[in-house]
């Protein structure tokens, strides 16, 4: 079965810090993953993926994931976070057998001025 | 959100009713999904459908139904038979199936029960 864990429900980081917000997942065989960001009472709106090939992943508003297999971490990244920044972001994955996504449980983001 | 359209924005259903949400994609993608979205508990597969006339139950697919005659819509009710129905529902959609493809989210429909 595959799976995403998202070990934080919040993150606080001050604007213009560098944020991270953790992701580890369990498949069998090679990982499809991706970063989904949603705001208050919108749709999910796709950040970026790792498919295959470099480990560090850039995606939208200068979001970055990066791919550990030997520990099976997808952490997404950003070098100096926005108020706008703040939002509810998913982990999911999906192994090369799977149609749909599982996604994590979420992580509530807040920067603050 | 664009290019996937959901409506309404709000439902509000009674006691006993069969309620329908509408789910419309112009992408032209092959394959639609239907989550169901709880406070702290992420998204969850209610059903899903990789080409028309054919769809498969996801985890928690009772209580719900689900149609696929057009490439372009995939109309989600939720039955009297489904107790908890309050929730944020979200319509997706990817372009092929294969595991590679983005999933495309709609505004969602946040269903409310009088």
């Amino acid at each position: 079965a595959q799976s995403v864990a998202q070990p934080e429900d919040q993150v606080n980081v001050a604007e213009g810090n560098p944020l991270t917000v953790k992701c580890t997942y369990s498949v069998s065989g090679n990982p499809y993953l991706f970063w989904y960001v949603q705001y208050p009472n919108r749709g999910l709106q796709f950040l970026l993926k790792y498919i295959t090939g470099d480990n560090l992943v850039k995606g939208s508003y200068g979001f970055e994931a990066e791919f550990n297999k030997s520990q099976t971490s997808f952490h997404l990244k950003k070098p100096s976070a926005l108020v706008s920044d703040s939002a509810l972001y998913f982990c999911a994955v999906r192994d090369i057998s799977g149609y749909a996504l599982n996604f994590g449980k979420g992580t509530s983001l807040l920067v603050t001025p | 959100d664009g290019g996937i359209t959901q409506s309404p924005k709000y439902l509000f259903r009674k006691e006993g009713q069969n309620v329908t949400l509408s789910c419309e994609q112009n992408l032209n993608h092959d394959a639609m999904y239907w989550y169901r979205q709880d406070p702290g508990q992420g998204l969850r597969l209610i059903y899903y459908s990789q080409i028309v006339n054919d769809f498969q139950k996801g985890d928690i697919a009772e209580g719900y139904s689900v149609s696929r005659e057009k490439k372009e819509s995939f109309p989600l009710t939720v039955t009297s038979a489904q107790k908890n129905p309050t929730a944020f529902y979200l319509c997706a959609s990817t372009q092929g199936i294969g595991g590679q493809e983005t999933q495309y989210f709609g505004p969602g429909t946040r269903l409310l029960v009088l």
